[in-house]
């Protein structure tokens, strides 16, 4: 069964600044997906970026990339230029190639990221 | 934009009610997903489907069971909700693989 840890329960980091989120996944396969979702204080859980297994280049989406290294199944995302509405919990997400569009994915328990002014 | 929607934001049962919980989805997606998220413990997947009247049990069905007759709509469904069943459930549907857009949520409160 694949795993996903992430080790920070809550980040903080100043307004303007960059802060790196760390994520660690266990599996035994080969080709996989991998994501941040972030959840604002509202709920709305919201895709922030995806990597897949197979491309060596790292993702990027605006301000927010991703350091993602398979040998060592470590998939970090960092926030550039943090601003007040990047606050929320960070997710995350690891989904097996091979579940064809109808597995779920399993997550991390979270970071909660908090933005100071 | 995908809308996906779910019946309440809040709601508050007692013990051994049987409870539904609705979600709807607008852009055709086959498939559809109920997780349930808890302090400490992130998201876990309790069933999913990836037809009409098709399921699948997630991670943690015990105490669950769904419904999917029409393909926009899935439907959660706690026989007899148990206080250890309060907690917020997310609705999540997917076309492609892998990305799932998900519901604001239901926070659940069994008392």
């Amino acid at each position: 069964a694949q795993t996903v840890t992430q080790s920070q329960p809550e980040m903080s980091v100043q307004e303007a600044e960059t802060v790196t989120l760390s994520c660690t996944y266990d599996t035994s396969e080969s080709d996989y997906y991998l994501f941040w979702y972030k959840q604002p204080p509202s709920r709305q859980m919201i895709l922030v970026i995806r990597q897949e297994a197979y491309k060596q280049q790292n993702a990027t989406e605006n301000r927010f990339s991703v350091n993602f290294q398979k040998a060592a199944k470590s998939f970090s995302l960092k926030i550039s230029d943090s601003q007040l509405g990047d606050a929320a919990m960070y997710f995350c997400a690891y989904f097996p190639y091979s579940g064809g569009g109808a597995d779920g994915l399993t997550f991390g328990k979270g970071t909660h990221l908090i933005i100071q002014p | 934009d995908v809308k996906v929607t779910q019946s309440s934001r809040y709601l508050v049962k007692r013990t051994g009610e049987k409870v539904f919980l609705e979600c709807v989805q607008d852009m055709d997606h086959e498939n559809m997903f109920w997780y349930r998220q808890d302090p400490g413990l992130g998201l876990r997947l309790i069933y999913f489907s990836y037809d009409v009247k098709m399921k699948e049990k997630g991670d943690i069905p015990e105490g669950y069971s769904v419904s999917r007759e029409k393909k926009e709509r899935f439907s959660l469904i706690l026989e007899s909700a148990s206080t250890n069943q309060t907690s917020m459930y997310l609705c999540a549907s997917s076309l492609v693989l892998n990305e799932q857009f998900f519901g604001p949520g239901t926070r659940l409160t069994v008392l």
